[in-house]
This record gives C-alpha cells, sequence and structure tokens, in this order.
C-alpha cells in the first residue's frame, strides 16, 4: 500500500478483555517497529521484526503483550486481559531496510487509539 | 539510559516568524537523529534525518543542525505558516543493530493567522 496501514483506529474495550491491534506496512518494507504512545508522551518502543522473525521484544511491560509477523508482512500486536494502564495510542513503523542499516528511515502509521474502560 | 529532552514543549507565534525547536539528549553515541511531525489523529511524518556525522539537513523552510558532542539539535522554521501548527517530535537511535528510537517529548507549535 501507500502508506503504513493501522487497524482498528479506534478501540473501546472493557478491562479483562482480549484486543489484537493490527499492522500492514508499506509494502517491500523488511523491518516493522510497535511503539506506544501515551497522552502528551513521545512514543515508546514494545518491539520489532526483520521479516517475520522477532528480533527484539524488550519494551513489551509485560507478557500480556505479545506479537507476531508470520508471513513477514502484516503483524498482530495482542494485549491480553487488558488494563485501564494499558490505554495509550499504538503506532506501528516500517523501514525499507534491514535493521542493521543505519541509514534506514522509519514510516509510521496513523496508530491504533486503545480505550480500555 | 537515553533521555531526550525538548523545549520549550508549547509555543505559539503569529505567522511569518522564523522559530527555533530544541532537542537535547543524554548520550552522544547517537546514530542519527530525526526528527517528525506529528498531527492529531494522524501518524507520525517524517521531515528530516540527519546522520551522526553530518551538521545538518535542509527540506524546504526546514533546517535541522546536530551538534552530537554536546548533545544538542535544533530544528528552524523559516516564515512560519499556520499549516505548521503541530507537534514537533524528535527521536535518536542509539543502537547499530536495529531502529530503535528514543523520542521526546515533543513541542507543540501553534502559528495564528
Amino acid at each position: 500500500g501507500a502508506g503504513v496501514s493501522q487497524s482498528p483506529r479506534y478501540k473501546v474495550t472493557k478491562r479483562g478483555q482480549d484486543v489484537a491491534l493490527r499492522c500492514d506496512p508499506i509494502s517491500g518494507h523488511v523491518s516493522l517497529y510497535w511503539y506506544r504512545q501515551a497522552l502528551g508522551q513521545g512514543p515508546e518502543f514494545l518491539t520489532y521484526f526483520n521479516y517475520e522473525a522477532q528480533q527484539d521484544k524488550s519494551g513489551l511491560p509485560n507478557d500480556r503483550f505479545s506479537a507476531e509477523r508470520p508471513e513477514g508482512s502484516i503483524s498482530t500486536l495482542t494485549i491480553q486481559r487488558t488494563e485501564q494502564r494499558d490505554s495509550a495510542m499504538y503506532r506501528c513503523a516500517s523501514s525499507p531496510r534491514p535493521s542493521g542499516s543505519i541509514n534506514g528511515e522509519l514510516f509510521f502509521g496513523e496508530g491504533s487509539r486503545l480505550t480500555v474502560l | 539510559k537515553q533521555e531526550v529532552t525538548q523545549i520549550p514543549a508549547a509555543l505559539s507565534v503569529p505567522e511569518g516568524e522564523n522559530l527555533v525547536l530544541n532537542c537535547s539528549f543524554t548520550d552522544s553515541a547517537i546514530y542519527n537523529l530525526q526528527w517528525f511531525r506529528q498531527d492529531p489523529g494522524k501518524g507520525l511524518t517524517s521531515l528530516l534525518l540527519i546522520q551522526s556525522s553530518q551538521r545538518e539537513q535542509t527540506s524546504g523552510r526546514l533546517n535541522a543542525s546536530l551538534d552530537k558532542s554536546s548533545g544538542r539539535s535544533t530544528l528552524y522554521i523559516a516564515a512560519s505558516q499556520p499549516g505548521d501548527s503541530a507537534t514537533y517530535l524528535c527521536a535518536v537511535r542509539t543502537d547499530t543493530g536495529f531502529q530503535k528510537l528514543v523520542f521526546g517529548t515533543g513541542t507543540r507549535l501553534l502559528v495564528s493567522p
């Protein structure tokens, strides 16, 4: 596609429910990143993939958070047993270059805003 | 731990003014620095990317400078327009292994007609 596409754009859920957020990167982009942005803050790194391999998940807050990218394209970020503190904008970004390339630039999607009641 | 600070947190100027946004980072061992624009309900738009070996980058009315040794970057916007109103974020990349960016909290800019 022309840009990074995320869905849903807005998600309201009740505490304890599971949610799945989807990211469709720019076609051909090798690396895919997930960030979380709280209101009034800058984005914070969660995890990233090179192709289908999850290279680093050190930013995931706890084991309720998981991500996958099974075919090296679309990625899903899943949050189990959601809590109110999970409310934030979840942003996906992709890069045309492998993560080891210093010159790579990140292209962000519009984000998925999650509200946990 | 790398920390990125942006000053001011908010800025309001009349149309036509030249302005400077500041970004500072605590660890000078960076590989690049990127300025983004964030509009409400929209994604982050990359404005300028400066490699650690570069001193500045220019795009149209925007000029970003980097002083790696002092841990500072500035984004200069010439002849500001109401359409420039947005939140501006700077982010540094500190790792060769992957593009983990450390973001500042942003400067919210309002340009009045």
